[in-house]
């Protein structure tokens, strides 16, 4: 089983609609990333929380970690095309940010 | 700035063969880690250099093997290639160790072994 547990795997939205997307540790996250990944290419930086209860915001993405500190989740609002790819969140496991463990990845499409 | 480039793009090898894959952090980067991703899966971590030396490795068997050189750029090189090993990896850089440092990725090498 993955140490980190996304949820949905895929989702589809009507472009305009609200979505949230989960990730869920077995362990306590000491440091909780989130990623975009277009199909096949690079991973891009989202956001990173650190601390239980900690939210942050940009553009129309929102990340939260809860306050035991062993799920987050990525809410967007009102969704746009820009939004499709797959969402990764990675956690800090090894000791530092340059080694994480990553979830499966949620895949996302925007309908228009 | 020129973000974290890898090469090549694209490889084809068949089983048995070694491949050599580069990339080249962000200017200022000190640290370089390598990470394979199989398709549907998220990256796993392979390695970490800082300063030329190994940081961390991850559960990947020793036909994997690394090294950076002292302009930070680094190498990842896969011997006896398996079926298996057919993967995007990815590259990605960071200044230094501190705990909470943000990586950023490169494009990828996407591997195909036949």
């Amino acid at each position: 089983s993955q140490e980190l547990e996304q949820s949905p795997q895929s989702l589809i939205v009507q472009e305009g609609k609200n979505l949230t997307i989960n990730c869920t540790s077995s362990k306590t996250l000491y440091g909780l990333y989130w990623y975009k990944q277009k199909y096949g290419e690079g991973l891009i930086f989202l956001m990173m929380l650190q601390k239980g209860g900690e939210e942050k915001s940009h553009e129309k993405i929102t990340a939260k970690l809860d306050e035991k500190k062993q799920q987050s989740s990525l809410h967007i609002t009102a969704s746009q095309p820009s939004h499709a790819g797959i969402y990764l969140c990675g956690a800090d496991r090894y000791g530092g940010a340059q080694k994480l463990v990553f979830g499966q990845g949620t895949r996302l499409t925007i309908n228009p | 700035d020129a973000g974290v480039t890898q090469s090549p793009t694209h490889l084809i090898k068949t089983r048995g063969q070694h491949v050599t894959l580069r990339c080249s952090p962000i200017s200022g980067h000190k640290s370089v880690s390598w990470y394979q991703q199989v398709l549907g899966q998220g990256p796993q971590f392979i390695f970490q250099y800082y300063e030329k030396e190994e940081r961390g490795r991850g559960n990947f068997p020793d036909r994997f093997s690394a090294r950076q050189f002292p302009n930070y750029s680094s190498e990842l090189n896969v011997n006896a290639l398996l079926l298996g090993d057919s993967a995007l990896y990815l590259c990605a850089s960071s200044w230094g160790l501190a705990g909470r440092e943000t990586q950023y990725f490169g494009p990828g090498t996407r591997l195909l072994v036949l």
